[in-house]
């Protein structure tokens, strides 16, 4: 069965303490593999999309990295506005041209200045 | 326009009432998505539409019936809802559903079943 695990499930850190979330999954047919942010009460802001073992992506603070059985999503010097939800979603092929997007249960940051 | 923009933001209804959501993306984005999102849980996936029609239902009640009337619009009519079906629910779009390019999603509808 097709399954995808964030952790840790929050993390609260100081500004400036760099630190990594973790999304491991088992998926048959994986097209690929995204990373969202969430605020409260809003839509996921699309983050970075990795489709192959050994593929890293940068934005600013963050840094996505790509295994064959997990992902790691690097904060580094955080700052208070990086406090969110962060989700990891995979997109399994399913037949066709129908592909389906499973959500991990996602991690809450927490950044105190 | 890189916005998928979802109306009303919030809503709040009787178990007896009838009501729609509305989802609307001009990116020229072939499929178009309900999820559903409880508090502290994922989205979870609703129903898929893929060039207007229909690909996947998740087994969601027939009280959630989804119109698509064009490409760039998507409805989510609600009728005898139960106060479980209280959350949040996102639309998203994406290029089509065998892309691997980034779903967009909306702000989301904030709805109250009372």
């Amino acid at each position: 069965e097709d399954q995808v695990t964030q952790s840790p499930e929050a993390l609260r850190l100081q500004e400036g303490e760099s630190s990594s979330l973790n999304c491991s999954y088992t998926v048959s047919g994986l097209r690929g593999l995204f990373w969202y942010r969430q605020d409260p009460g809003k839509g996921p802001e699309f983050l970075f999309t990795l489709y192959s073992a050994g593929e890293e992506k940068e934005k600013e603070r963050l840094k996505a990295t790509l295994t064959k059985k997990e992902s790691f999503l690097h904060i580094t010097a955080p700052k208070p506005e990086d406090s969110a939800t962060y989700l990891c979603a995979v997109q399994a092929f399913r037949g066709g041209a129908t592909n389906k997007l499973i959500f991990g249960t996602g991690t809450l940051l927490a950044v105190q200045p | 326009d890189t916005e998928v923009t979802q109306t009303p933001k919030h809503l709040v209804m009787g178990m007896t009432n009838k009501k729609s959501l509305k989802c609307e993306q001009h990116m020229g984005h072939r499929a178009m998505y309900w999820y559903k999102q409880k508090a502290k849980k994922p989205p979870e996936l609703m129903f898929v539409y893929s060039y207007e029609k229909l690909s996947i239902n998740e087994s969601v009640p027939s009280r959630f019936s989804p119109e698509c009337p064009n490409s760039s619009l998507l409805n989510l009519h609600l009728h005898a809802l139960q106060p479980e079906d209280s959350a949040l629910y996102l639309c998203a779009s994406s290029h089509r559903t065998g892309s691997n390019y980034g779903y967009t999603f909306g702000s989301g509808t904030r709805l109250t079943v009372v």
